[in-house]
């Protein structure tokens, strides 16, 4: 099956600074690469995803960027703000299977 | 519109005692997932459901069982619990074929669950 490899598993940086955020993965059926973001006490939410036949898709200060020949994409947070603050989870979907990476907890510090 | 309702939030469980843990959603998805996740970890997904009177198991199914009667319903069963399956349980839901959910997957607010 998948797997999915995510990096770093723990991100500090300063407001108004950027945020990477990285994920590989094996299978290379997978097709959809979703983001999650995962406040304390709640469940993962939907916050950027990108398909198989598109190399980068961007949503105001959150980018994300897809190479499927070396099977890695990235998230990319610009202008990073406190509220930004949270776990990253990033995922591979193949047929009727999503796999998620082990979490990124992002701290923005003011 | 409520998303995806999962109860109860929390509870306590003794060693070989069953419990259900109840998951429903509002927005007519297909789709319905059951994942676990633990500390450091992700999340590892239980079972899953294509549609109602449809599931599957997914990649740690052991000690757990699902039914999924209605396309709004989807039940998670753990029988006889133990310590292993301490872990906070989160139900999601997707519209979609096989291929690719549309618009992702949503969550719901998870269930913490301790078996001691």
């Amino acid at each position: 099956g998948e797997n999915v490899e995510q990096h770093p598993s723990t991100l500090s940086v300063q407001e108004g600074d950027s945020a990477v955020i990285k994920c590989t993965y094996s299978d290379s059926a997978s097709n959809y690469f979703p983001w999650y973001k995962q406040e304390l006490g709640k469940g993962p939410q939907l916050i950027i995803d990108i398909r198989s036949n598109v190399g980068e898709k961007k949503d105001q200060r959150i980018a994300v960027t897809l190479n499927k020949t070396a099977k890695h994409f990235s998230l990319h947070i610009t202008e990073t703000q406190p509220e930004d603050s949270a776990v990253y989870f990033c995922a591979a979907h193949e047929i009727n299977d999503m796999r998620f990476g082990a979490g990124t907890r992002l701290t923005v510090k003011p | 519109n409520a998303g995806v309702t999962q109860t109860p939030k929390f509870r306590i469980l003794k060693i070989g005692q069953s419990m259900t843990l109840q998951c429903t959603q509002d927005m007519n998805h297909n789709y319905m997932y059951w994942y676990r996740q633990d500390p450091g970890m992700g999340l590892k997904l239980i079972y899953y459901s294509v549609g109602a009177g449809i599931t599957d198991k997914g990649e740690v199914p052991n000690g757990y069982n699902v039914s999924r009667s209605t396309t709004e319903d989807f039940p998670l069963r753990l029988e006889l619990a133990a310590p292993s399956q301490t872990s906070v349980y989160f139900c999601a839901s997707s519209y979609g074929d096989s291929a690719a959910p549309s618009g992702g997957y949503t969550f719901g607010s998870g269930t913490r669950l301790t078996v001691v």
